[in-house]
């Protein structure tokens, strides 16, 4: 069984500069969550897709902030401009059809802006 | 008030013992509960989802339910050093697209 995969699992950048990260969902879930993580805190929500379609986005998913999900598999989360606020881990969830909430975490992506 | 609010710690105990962590939660609505635990430098992984009142075991792990309290907890048995991590809280909000607002989380030490 294969789980959430992300990548890179580590990105450092400078401030201004554009990034992009991957999630590979478990093969058979077909919703996706996108969290960020900064230390001393647990995972803050930022957009969620089921199938391709985004349903939603937090608030804190500023203009920078775009994620994408063709065909309902792969996710992307780009940030433009980014600042140094934006270092944190960034977490990719997925979970599959049923009634439960029951999410399961890739490893992440820590992202450092200097 | 915090939607989801667990103590920070952190908590110690001794190998072998109870440890005992709580969660408290705003939205009346809400339904589903669940525990993370998550070892420094890595992402959350689930440990425990609870549904309706009471308790559900799981192996050395417990977790309780009063939705009248609005309160959920984790119960660890037997507890071990490999056990010694942070412990989330994760409700996720009536009327929302199946997000999770997590807890700040409780760092737990099990001391050999």
């Amino acid at each position: 069984d294969t789980g959430v995969s992300q990548n890179p699992r580590h990105k450092i950048t400078k401030r201004g500069q554009n990034v992009t990260f991957r999630c590979d969902p478990i093969s058979e879930h077909n919703r996706l969550y996108w969290y960020r993580q900064t230390l001393g805190q647990g995972p803050e929500f930022l957009t969620y897709f089921q199938n391709e379609a985004q349903l939603e986005k937090s608030r804190l998913l500023s203009d920078r902030f775009s994620a994408e999900r063709p065909k309902g598999s792969f996710s992307t989360l780009e940030i433009q401009r980014t600042e140094q606020g934006d270092s944190a881990m960034y977490l990719c969830a997925s979970s599959d059809r049923s009634s439960s909430y029951e999410q399961y975490f890739g490893p992440g992506t820590r992202l450092t802006v200097t | 008030q915090k939607e989801v609010e667990q103590n920070s710690g952190p908590l110690s105990v001794p190998e072998g013992a109870i440890a005992s962590l709580n969660c408290t939660y705003s939205d009346r609505g809400s339904q589903s509960f669940f525990w993370y635990r998550q070892y420094s430098g890595k992402s959350p992984e689930l440990i425990m989802s609870i549904y309706s009142n009471g308790d559900k075991e799981d192996g050395r792990f417990t977790a309780q339910l009063n939705k009248a309290s609005q309160y959920v907890s984790l119960l660890i048995r037997d507890s071990q050093p490999s056990d010694s991590a942070t412990y989330l809280c994760a409700v996720p909000p009536s009327g929302s697209a199946r997000q999770l607002t997590f807890g700040s989380g409780t760092q737990l030490t099990v001391l050999p």
